[in-house]
């Protein structure tokens, strides 16, 4: 069966450049949550979309930004980069509604030098 | 959003020992989701609870939710090697986010 697929798997960056993280969920979900989990931590919410639209903001720094495409893949842009961005960003896709299971892609690893 | 604490933080058993995890709120949670995350993995869906006093079962693994919907509680009846991996719960809100709790890691030696 068909995944969340993250890309890249890795990154590096240094302190102030940018980066772009990309999603692409399992065809037919319609929502896309994207989460921060930094080491031994548990994963934080930072945003979703529904159908294109953001439709719930968690604990997203104001230079971080996402939008959902016409494809429904998503890509989550990061600027300014700091070292305690340093941490693995999950993307997870489900179907809409009240208890539906997310599922999580394998995330992407950020680490700041 | 809805938050949880669960105890305890770390659990070393052997195998064939059981194990359980607590999930506690202060407020009344809709529902409850469980997840596993193994090391270097992805949390993966476990379950869901939403119905008062409900009770779950997967093979080994019991899930319950409290009469009152302010706890939870996930048991593993001899456990085994694979169980090892760190195990969360998650209330959703009204926008279906998951509000994970600190997670019980597990750690089992056989």
């Amino acid at each position: 069966a068909a995944g969340v697929i993250q890309s890249p798997r890795h990154l590096i960056k240094e302190k102030r450049e940018t980066a772009t993280l990309k999603c692409y969920p399992i065809p037919r979900h319609d929502t896309v949550y994207w989460y921060q989990q930094g080491p031994g931590q548990d994963p934080q919410f930072l945003i979703s979309f529904y159908e294109k639209m953001q439709s719930d903001k968690g604990s997203i720094p104001d230079r971080f930004s996402a939008q959902q495409f016409s494809d429904y893949h998503s890509e989550l842009n990061m600027s300014s980069l700091e070292l305690g961005d340093s941490a693995l960003y999950f993307c997870a896709s489900s179907r809409t509604g009240p208890g539906q299971p997310q599922h999580f892609g394998d995330g992407t690893r950020l680490s700041i030098l | 959003g809805q938050q949880v604490m669960q105890i305890p933080q770390y659990q070393h058993v052997q195998e064939g020992e059981d194990f359980t995890t607590y999930c506690n709120s202060s407020t009344t949670l809709s529902n409850i989701q469980w997840y596993k995350q193994r090391p270097g993995g992805h949390p993966v869906f476990l379950i869901q609870l939403v119905k008062s006093g409900e009770v779950k079962k997967q093979k080994r693994l019991t899930f319950q939710f409290g009469e009152a919907k302010k706890n939870s509680s996930l048991h593993i009846t001899a456990t085994q090697t694979t169980d090892v991996g760190t195990y969360f719960c998650a209330p959703s809100d009204s926008g279906y986010a998951l509000n994970f709790g600190k997670g019980t890691s597990l750690l089992v030696t056989p």
